[in-house]
């Protein structure tokens, strides 16, 4: 079982906004700016989309958004698009024992 | 252009050895931490490792202790993930990817990923 946990699924229709949440711990998503968000479209490698809790690699649409409350980590895709159509994942530094951990995955579908 | 090229699809039987590569270019080897990462069929990411090209130390999930090993060729920038017996709970695509800015926790750039299929 993932270490952080995500719903399995979320959807949306074009043009609307949705959120996806990535619960932890104050081991990990709480205790650390090193929140990170993945999209993966099928039988492609993931890509990065979101760094340091709320920061977009260069070429990313500022249509993703990302933010952190307590232990809980969020992303948020506004103007849905259908290329956004995708697993996303989420990531947190979690200490020197377990280093880094993943949530189980979100499937984004657009409606 | 940061490029990581993983080596080919590998059909194994349990107990047989694997070593997968990760020829990486564009960007200076030694300056970034490389990580390898498993996704089994249908479920999500789980980190294994890292190494640190620079002086090869590695770090490793506490599921993936003792039963991988990372390593590099500093000559041809190329990292490594070997196993020495496989076990068929080891059928998994496997990816490695580049830490950006050289020693953060997130992944900007990932190979294609390698397919390993174990079975007797």
């Amino acid at each position: 079982q993932s270490v952080l946990t995500q719903p399995p699924s979320a959807s949306g229709s074009p043009g609307q906004s949705v959120s996806i949440s990535c619960t932890g711990t104050s081991s990990d998503v709480g205790g650390y700016n090193y929140v990170s968000w993945y999209q993966q479209h099928p039988g492609k490698a993931p890509k990065l989309i979101i760094y340091e809790v709320t920061k977009r690699p260069s070429g990313v649409p500022d249509r993703f958004s990302a933010s952190r409350s307590g232990n809980t980590a969020s992303l948020t895709v506004s103007g849905l698009q259908a290329e956004d159509e995708a697993d996303y994942f989420c990531s947190s530094y979690a200490g020197s024992n377990n280093y880094m951990l993943f949530g189980g995955g979100t499937r984004l579908t657009v409606l | 252009e940061v490029q990581l090229v993983q080596s080919g699809a590998e059909v194994k039987k349990p107990g047989e050895s694997l070593r997968i590569s990760c020829k990486t270019s564009g960007y200076s080897f030694t300056y970034s931490w490389i990580s390898w990462l498993r996704q089994m069929p249908g479920k999500g990411l789980e980190w294994m490792g890292r190494i640190d090209p620079s002086d090869s130390y590695t770090k490793y999930g506490p599921s993936f202790e003792g039963h991988v090993s990372i390593s590099v060729d500093e000559s041809t920038t190329t990292a490594y993930l070997q196993w020495t017996s496989l076990k068929a709970s080891d059928t998994a695509m496997y990816y490695c990817a580049r830490h950006m800015g050289g020693a953060s926790y997130w992944f900007d750039s990932w190979g294609q990923g390698t397919l390993v299929s174990v079975s007797s």
